[in-house]
C-alpha cells in the first residue's frame, strides 16, 4: 500500500470538461510534486510545491493549474485539455524540497482525453 | 547536459538467475541515487536509495551500488522470481531540486 494516495485512479474527459486530480499524504512531508508520464517514457516533472507554495513550474501549459490547499493535499485542476495530454499523472512527496530527499510516489491517475 | 541512461532497455532472464541492471549518469555532483520499480499502469515503488557518501545499499535480494567517480550505479537482483518482472528506473538529482530519471529497463523473468 502506498503512503501517497491519488484519486481518481482513472479519468476520461472531453476537451471541454473541467476536472481535478487529487493527491494526499499524511507523512508530514512539506514538498509535493506532480509528474506526467507517457507510455514507455520516464516521468517528467511538472510542478513542485514547498511549504504550500509553488516552487517550480516546468513551463507547463496553463490548462494545468496546481493548487496546494494545505500541507497534506495537492490538487491538479484540468481545463480544455488536448488529446496529447492523455498520460499517467503521478504525485510524489518528500520531507522537504531539495537536499536529495527521497521521493515517495502514489499509484497515479490514468487520464484519457477524448 | 545532465542525463541518466539505462542500458539495456529490455532484459529477459530465466527464473532463478542473478542479474544486474545498469544506470549511468553524466555528472558526479549528485545528492543520491534512487532505484524504483514500476509495474504496468502503476506508480513508482522506491526500492533503494544510496546517498552520495555511500557505496551500496541492500534490501533483501536487492543490492544497489554507487560509483560516483565513474558515473555508474548497478542494481543486483539475486535469485530472480517471476514477480520481479517490472520496469526498473534509476533517478538522481544533479545537485539541484529536480529528480532526473533514466529511461528504464523492462525486466521479464521467464518461469
Amino acid at each position: 500500500d502506498t503512503e501517497v494516495t491519488q484519486t481518481p485512479k482513472h479519468l476520461v474527459m472531453g476537451m471541454t470538461n473541467k476536472k481535478s486530480l487529487k493527491c494526499e499524504q499524511h507523512m508530514g512531508h512539506r514538498a509535493m510534486y506532480w509528474y506526467k508520464q507517457k507510455a514507455k517514457k520516464p516521468p517528467e516533472l511538472m510542478f513542485v510545491y514547498s511549504y504550500e507554495k509553488l516552487s517550480i513550474n516546468e513551463s507547463v501549459p496553463s490548462r494545468f493549474s496546481p493548487e496546494c490547499p494545505n500541507s497534506s493535499l495537492l490538487n491538479l485542476h484540468l481545463h480544455a485539455l488536448q488529446p496529447e495530454d492523455s498520460a499517467l499523472y503521478l504525485c510524489a512527496s518528500s520531507q522537504r524540497q531539495g537536499g536529495g530527499q527521497p521521493q515517495h510516489f502514489g499509484d497515479g491517475t490514468r487520464l484519457s482525453i477524448l | 547536459k545532465q542525463e541518466v541512461t539505462q542500458i539495456p532497455a529490455a532484459l529477459s532472464v530465466p527464473e532463478g538467475e542473478n542479474l544486474v541492471l545498469n544506470c549511468s549518469f553524466t555528472d558526479s555532483a549528485i545528492y543520491n541515487l534512487q532505484w524504483f520499480r514500476q509495474d504496468p499502469g502503476k506508480g513508482l515503488t522506491s526500492l533503494l536509495l544510496i546517498q552520495s557518501s555511500q557505496r551500496e545499499q541492500t534490501s533483501g535480494r536487492l543490492n544497489a551500488s554507487l560509483d560516483k567517480s565513474s558515473g555508474r550505479s548497478t542494481l543486483y537482483i539475486a535469485a530472480s522470481q517471476p514477480g520481479d518482472s517490472a520496469t526498473y528506473l534509476c533517478a538522481t538529482n544533479f545537485g539541484n531540486e529536480k529528480l532526473t530519471f533514466g529511461t528504464g529497463t523492462r525486466l521479464t523473468i521467464i518461469p
